[in-house]
C-alpha cells in the first residue's frame, strides 16, 4: 500500500511568486491534515479535511494561504504571494475517518523563499 | 491550547546504550504517536499509543494518560537510532481524528 505523497519535494521561489504544493493521501483515508515546520520552530498544524470539507484551518497563518481537496482525494496547497517567513517543510498526513486515527505523514516539501 | 513538553531537548549515546524519551502533555488526550524523523527529514510512525504499552524490537513505549505522561525506551541503541523523536497528541475536544500537537523533539545522536 503506498503512503502519503507530496510533490514537489523541494520548492525554491522568489518573494512574491505563487507556489501550489501537492499531497495524496493513503487510498481510504478520509481525514487529511497539512502541518509546517518553519526554521528552528516546531510542527505546527495548519488545516484538517475530512473528504473534501475543511473540519479544522485554525492554523492557516493568514489569508495568502489557500488549501483546496476537490472530490475529496488529493489536495492542493498555494500560497500566494509568498513571503520570506514562508520558507520551511510542509508536512501532509492522513488518517481514516472511522478510527484508529493514527495519522501518516508525508515526506514533506521544503519550500524556501528568497 | 495543549502543552506538549519533551526532554532532554539532546541526547548523546555511546552504540550499545539504553535510554529514556519522555513526553508531559497539559491536557486529556485522544491520541498520542511517537515519531522518528529521519536524517531525510521523514516523520516515521513509531507508536500510536494513547494509554498502555506497546513495543517494537528494540523501541517500547509506555503511555499514562492519567498521569499525562508518556515514556519511549530505546534499548541497545545502534547509529540508525539517530534523529528526531517527537512525541505528538490530539485533545479530547469534540470528534476524535483532529489536529495533532507536537512537542519540541529530542535530538539524539547515537555515537559508533
Amino acid at each position: 500500500e503506498a503512503g502519503v505523497t507530496q510533490f514537489p519535494s523541494h520548492s525554491v521561489i522568489e518573494k512574491g511568486q505563487t507556489v501550489t504544493l501537492r499531497c495524496d493521501p493513503i487510498s481510504g483515508h478520509d481525514n487529511l491534515y497539512w502541518y509546517r515546520r518553519v526554521m528552528g520552530k516546531e510542527i505546527k498544524f495548519l488545516l484538517h479535511f475530512v473528504k473534501e470539507s475543511k473540519q479544522d484551518e485554525s492554523g492557516m497563518p493568514n489569508n495568502r494561504f489557500l488549501a483546496e481537496r476537490t472530490g475529496g482525494t488529493y489536495s492542493t496547497l498555494k500560497v500566494q504571494p509568498a513571503e520570506l517567513e514562508d520558507s520551511g517543510v510542509y508536512f501532509c498526513a492522513s488518517s481514516q475517518e472511522q478510527g484508529p486515527y493514527e495519522q501518516y505523514f508525508g515526506p514533506g516539501t521544503r519550500l524556501t523563499v528568497t | 491550547g495543549i502543552q506538549v513538553e519533551q526532554s532532554p531537548p539532546d541526547l548523546i549515546l555511546q552504540e550499545g546504550a539504553n535510554s529514556t524519551l519522555r513526553c508531559n502533555f497539559s491536557d486529556s488526550v485522544n491520541n498520542l504517536q511517537w515519531f522518528h524523523q529521519n536524517p531525510w527529514g521523514q516523520l516515521i510512525n513509531l507508536f500510536y499509543i494513547p494509554s498502555g504499552t506497546k513495543q517494537n524490537g528494540r523501541l517500547s513505549a509506555t503511555t499514562v494518560a492519567t498521569e499525562r505522561y508518556s515514556l519511549l525506551y530505546i534499548s541497545s541503541s545502534q547509529t540508525t537510532d539517530s534523529g528526531v523523536y517527537f512525541c505528538a497528541v490530539e485533545t479530547n475536544w469534540g470528534a476524535a481524528g483532529n489536529k495533532l500537537t507536537f512537542g519540541g523533539g529530542t535530538r539524539v545522536l547515537v555515537k559508533p
